[in-house]
């Protein structure tokens, strides 16, 4: 059963402290993942695509990167208002349930 | 640019009837779709379109109808409202099938 899982549900940093977000999927024949941010009452707001093992991208304080099996955001430094909730969407069809960060100042 | 635009963004519907849910992009995207974002489901994709006059069904399509006119609309349609379709909607369009999306800012729906 093609599936997203994302790690951990939730997520609270002290600004400056480092982490990663974990997605994993199962679905086969991968033609793109996607990292959105989405901030309470709002859509989603596309931050990265990824379409091949080893790829990275970076933005800011994020960086994107993947595997064959699952892709990790690595927030550096965060600040406050990186919080909000992380989503990542295999082919634009799968999504995964999110991970909600709160960066403390 | 008004990018993707969803009205209303709050409704209360009884249980039977039916509404409307309308999105309009101004991008000239090919790609649009719908989706219900339900806590600890994630987004699930309820419809979507590759271009005026063509659309599919997603995950979800049970209870919804969808038609694609014109490039820049793509409306939802419920036809007889169920409590389970409690849901937050979200449209969304793309370039093309399977590049990033645009979202819309959603319509929050009660059904009682």
């Amino acid at each position: 059963e093609d599936q997203v899982t994302q790690s951990p549900e939730a997520l609270r940093l002290q600004e400056g402290e480092s982490s990663s977000l974990n997605c994993s999927y199962t679905v086969s024949g991968l033609r793109g993942l996607f990292w959105y941010r989405q901030d309470p009452g709002k859509g989603p707001e596309f931050l990265f695509t990824l379409y091949s093992a080893g790829e990275e991208k970076e933005k800011e304080r994020l960086k994107a990167t993947l595997t064959k099996k699952e892709s990790f955001l690595h927030i550096t430094a965060p600040k406050p208002e990186d919080s909000a909730t992380y989503l990542c969407a295999v082919d634009q069809f799968y999504f995964g349930t999110g991970t909600s960060l709160t960066v403390i100042p | 640019n008004a990018g993707v635009t969803q009205t209303p963004k709050f409704q209360v519907l009884k249980t039977g009837q039916s509404m409307t849910l309308q999105c309009a992009q101004d991008m000239n995207h090919e790609y649009m779709s719908w989706y219900r974002q339900d806590p600890g489901m994630g987004l699930r994709l309820i419809h979507y379109s590759v271009g005026a006059g063509i659309t599919d069904q997603g995950e979800v399509p049970n209870g919804y109808n969808v038609s694609r006119s014109t490039t820049e609309d793509f409306p939802l349609r419920l036809l007889s409202a169920a409590p389970s379709q409690t849901s937050v909607y979200f449209c969304a369009s793309s370039y093309r099938k399977g590049a990033e999306a645009f979202f819309g800012q959603g319509t929050r729906l009660t059904v009682v």
